[in-house]
Order: C-alpha cells, then structure tokens, then sequence
C-alpha cells in the first residue's frame, strides 16, 4: 500500500463544476503540498499546508491531520485547469502520491 | 527570483547510449533533488544534495545513473548505458537550508529511450 493515496485518478468534468481531489496518507507529516503538473512536465507548487485551509483565487486546500487527508478543491473550474494535481507529504523526505488526471471539458 | 532551470527540455536517445541533463537552482537553495518521473506515477526521489555532499541516493540506480554537484550550486545527471525502462521525466527541484522551506521544481527534462 502506498504511503501517499490520492483519489480520483482520473477526472472528467465540465467547465464550471466544483472539483475535490483527494489524498490520503499513512505516515506523521511536518506539512503537505498540492501541485500541478502540465503536460509539458514543470511542477509548480500550489499549496504547502500543516493545518487549517488555504485559499489562493478558485483553489482551496484543506488538511485534518488527525484524520491524515487531505483535499484539493477548485471551483468554477476551466479548461485551462486541466493537468495532473499531485499530493505529497513531507515526512523524512518529501513523498508523492501517484497523482489525478483531471480533464475540464468546455 | 529566477526558477530552477533545467537543460535540455526533451531528449531522444537509443537504448545503450548515454545521457546527461543538468539543473541549475535557485540561488540560494541548498538542497537539490533529482526525482524520475515515469508517466502515469509521482515521481520517485533519485538523490538528494545538501550543498556538495550527497544525503539521500538509496533510490539511485548506481551501476547506470550517477550525479554530482562538485561546487554546490548546479548539479548533473548521467545515465550511461540508458535502457528502455529508464524513459521519463527527470525533474530537479530545489529547497532553501531547513525541511520547513518550499521545495520549487524545474520544467524537466523528457527522456524518451527507443
């Protein structure tokens, strides 16, 4: 089982709908990142959080540590959305999920 | 501040050949990270830099894949012989001193071995 599950692998939605992608991990965190990834390959760091929820436009994460999850939401989403979105915990070194395709269709 | 920079952005190369790509950090960053990414997965830590001196390679291939960063600041990585099994991205990513700092990724470099 990996340490780091995210949930969906693959989404598909409309433009305009309300997007949750999931992670779920197993070991003790200092802090955890949500990052997208686009086709051409370049990782870019949307969130890093330890507690709470961030906010950043249409992008929201939240984390429960006791509960060890963590989610990504967009809303309104748009085409320009679709990428891969990848979880990754920081535990003795930093531990990715195997990421969500996620598809905005228009 | 300029990102990570990473050369070349794709390479094509036959199975036997070698291979290298370079990283250069943000300036300032003294942890540098090379990660293999093979498609449909999360990348896979390959090594890890503190300054010059290597922290991390248990997940490096050593009779194929090596690295360094002889001065601390850019860094290397080399296949030699590549196989088919190693076609994916390989992204470097750069840390400032302490695990509590963002880790910031480059573009990467596509390796695809035929």
């Amino acid at each position: 089982k990996n340490e780091v599950e995210q949930s969906p692998q693959n989404l598909t939605a409309q433009e305009g709908e309300f997007i949750t992608i999931n992670c779920s991990y197993s070991v003790g965190i200092s802090a955890l990142h949500w990052l997208q990834q686009h086709p051409g390959g370049g990782i870019v760091s949307l969130f890093m959080l330890s507690s709470g929820k961030k906010k950043h436009g249409r992008l929201i994460a939240t984390i429960n540590i006791q509960e060890k999850h963590s989610s990504l939401h967009i809303t309104a989403s748009h085409p320009r959305d679709s990428a891969v979105y990848i979880c990754a915990v920081r535990a003795q070194k930093l531990v990715f999920g195997q990421g969500t395709r996620l598809t905005i269709n228009p | 501040e300029a990102g990570v920079a990473q050369s070349p952005r794709y390479k094509i190369i036959e199975k036997r050949q070698s291979v290298a790509f370079w990283c250069n950090p943000i300036s300032g960053h003294a942890t540098l990270y090379w990660y293999q990414q093979i498609l449909g997965q999360g990348p896979k830590l390959l090594i890890q830099f503190q300054n010059n001196g290597v922290v991390d390679d248990s997940q490096l291939p050593k009779d194929r894949f090596s690295a360094e960063r002889l001065k601390g600041v850019d860094s290397t990585l080399k296949i030699q012989p590549a196989k088919l099994e190693d076609s994916a991205v390989y992204l470097c990513a750069s840390r400032r001193g302490n695990s509590y700092n963002e880790q910031f990724f480059g573009p990467g470099t596509r390796l695809t071995v035929l």
